[in-house]
């Protein structure tokens, strides 16, 4: 059964701090690996795809970067702007469904 | 291009009572997806279609819930009768490919 946490639950951090998420996953041959930011209230945003391990991906001031078992989504410089929950999901060879992780709720303090 | 639409917005009504939910996916995806989100908690499958025909239902609870997609666009989640439980934001999404795209969700409030 494919399985994904995140960690931390929730972060708070300073404007300009730089710091980073994890997302550890099992599955039966990766599909793809998917980032979405989720504001409140809203659907999940899509942020990037991640298909190989030593696979990376840039948007403004973050980076996901991908290894075998675990994804980490780097935030540069954060703005108060970039508060959410940040939602990690896998999807296998087998299935087409995609698995997601509990969230990391992000608050970026001015 | 319009993104995945989804209504009503926000919905409250008693246990017991009937609701429905609606889905308009981007055009031409093909394949579109029902999930529920409890507070706090990342988004959890009930059903996927291919088209016109649901590929994986097996985490939808059968008993009280029943989805449609009829003509392979638009779909209806329905949920008969709603228990308190059922308080949660219900998302749609599609997917052409690889990527899934999210509406903004059905929020059901159960009282």
């Amino acid at each position: 059964e494919d399985q994904v946490t995140q960690s931390p639950e929730a972060l708070r951090l300073q404007e300009g701090e730089s710091s980073s998420l994890n997302c550890s996953y099992t599955v039966s041959g990766l599909r793809g690996l998917f980032w979405y930011r989720q504001d409140p209230g809203k659907g999940p945003e899509f942020l990037f795809t991640l298909y190989s391990a030593g696979e990376e991906k840039e948007k403004e001031r973050l980076k996901a970067t991908l290894t075998k078992k675990e994804s980490f989504l780097h935030i540069t410089a954060p703005k108060p702007e970039d508060s959410a929950t940040y939602l990690c999901a896998v999807q296998g060879n087998y299935g087409q469904n995609f698995v997601f992780g509990p969230g990391t709720r992000l608050s970026v303090l001015p | 291009e319009a993104g995945v639409v989804q209504s009503p917005r926000y919905k409250i009504i008693e246990k017991k009572q009937p609701v429905a939910f609606w889905c308009n996916p981007i055009s031409g995806h093909n394949t579109l997806y029902w999930y529920r989100q409890n507070l706090g908690q990342g988004p959890e499958l009930l059903i996927r279609y291919e088209n016109e025909e649901a590929v994986d239902d097996s985490q939808l609870p059968k008993d009280r819930f029943s989805a449609e997609r009829l003509k392979g666009v638009d779909s209806t989640l329905k949920i008969q009768p709603a228990e308190l439980g059922d308080s949660a934001v219900y998302l749609c999404a599609s997917s052409l490919g690889r990527l899934a795209f999210f509406g903004q969700g059905t929020r059901l409030t159960v009282v």
